[in-house]
């Protein structure tokens, strides 16, 4: 199946810092790319939907101006968490369907498990 | 909010087939039954999907009822390595609704 790749698979980095995370389609073009977190224990939630050269469309509750999305090309969206606190670390997931199969599989990042210390 | 339902979790015995049922009783006509899995600490692994005719591949089985209210994921022959979260979703076809919302799942573990 078509792959998508997330780096870095983790990083653990000090309260007020930022941190971004990179998901790259690597063998076919997303225009289209989705953003979950996950908390121990329980399910993903979706938290955006990034969109190539138009805004994000983010989940009630999340905060824009927290999680910034940038969806600059067809293979690359980043997620950059701005002023890390401690209750944003999670693990946090992307997604992407491959139009070549008709979008009828969403294939997932290995995940980036991020600490905020 | 999901709109499945999956028994919290289930335990099978290696080698046998393990069978992970679920319940989506309100899915829509377009809507198609997904099953993800997600080993610890990694992304969800798609596994198959369907909309109304049982499915195979190298993976698995999906039976669907007529009434398309229920499904069953079959894994033949289940290994160690099968342990993980198993995820029923439903949901149209690619389109503009990509995203895929996640139920809590059942957390099958499967022993020697």
């Amino acid at each position: 199946g078509a792959v998508v790749s997330q780096h870095p698979s983790w990083v653990i980095c000090k309260s007020g810092t930022s941190v971004k995370i990179e998901c790259r389609s690597l063998d076919f073009q997303a225009t289209t790319m989705f953003w979950y977190r996950q908390f121990p224990k329980q399910s993903l939630m979706l938290m955006a939907t990034s969109n190539e050269g138009s805004k994000a469309t983010y989940e009630q509750g999340v905060e824009k101006d927290k999680f910034l999305i940038n969806h600059a090309s067809l293979t690359l969206s980043t997620l950059t968490v701005t002023s890390a606190h401690p209750e944003d670390s999670s693990f946090y997931i992307c997604s992407a369907r491959d139009p070549r199969s008709g979008n009828t599989e969403a294939f997932f990042g290995q995940g980036t498990r991020l600490t905020v210390v | 909010d999901a709109k499945t339902t999956q028994p919290t979790s289930m335990d099978c015995a290696e080698g046998r087939a393990a069978n992970l049922p679920c319940n989506h009783s309100t899915i829509s006509g377009n809507e198609y039954v997904y099953w993800y899995r997600q080993i610890h600490s990694q992304g969800p692994q798609y596994i198959i999907h369907g909309l109304k005719n049982n499915e195979t591949n190298e993976m698995a089985s999906l039976i669907i009822t007529e009434d398309r209210k229920s499904s069953t994921l079959i894994l033949p022959h289940a290994t160690l390595r099968d342990t993980a979260v198993y995820y029923c979703i439903v949901s149209p076809l690619g389109g503009s609704q990509g995203n895929l919302i996640f139920g809590k799942g059942t957390k099958l573990s499967v022993k020697p």
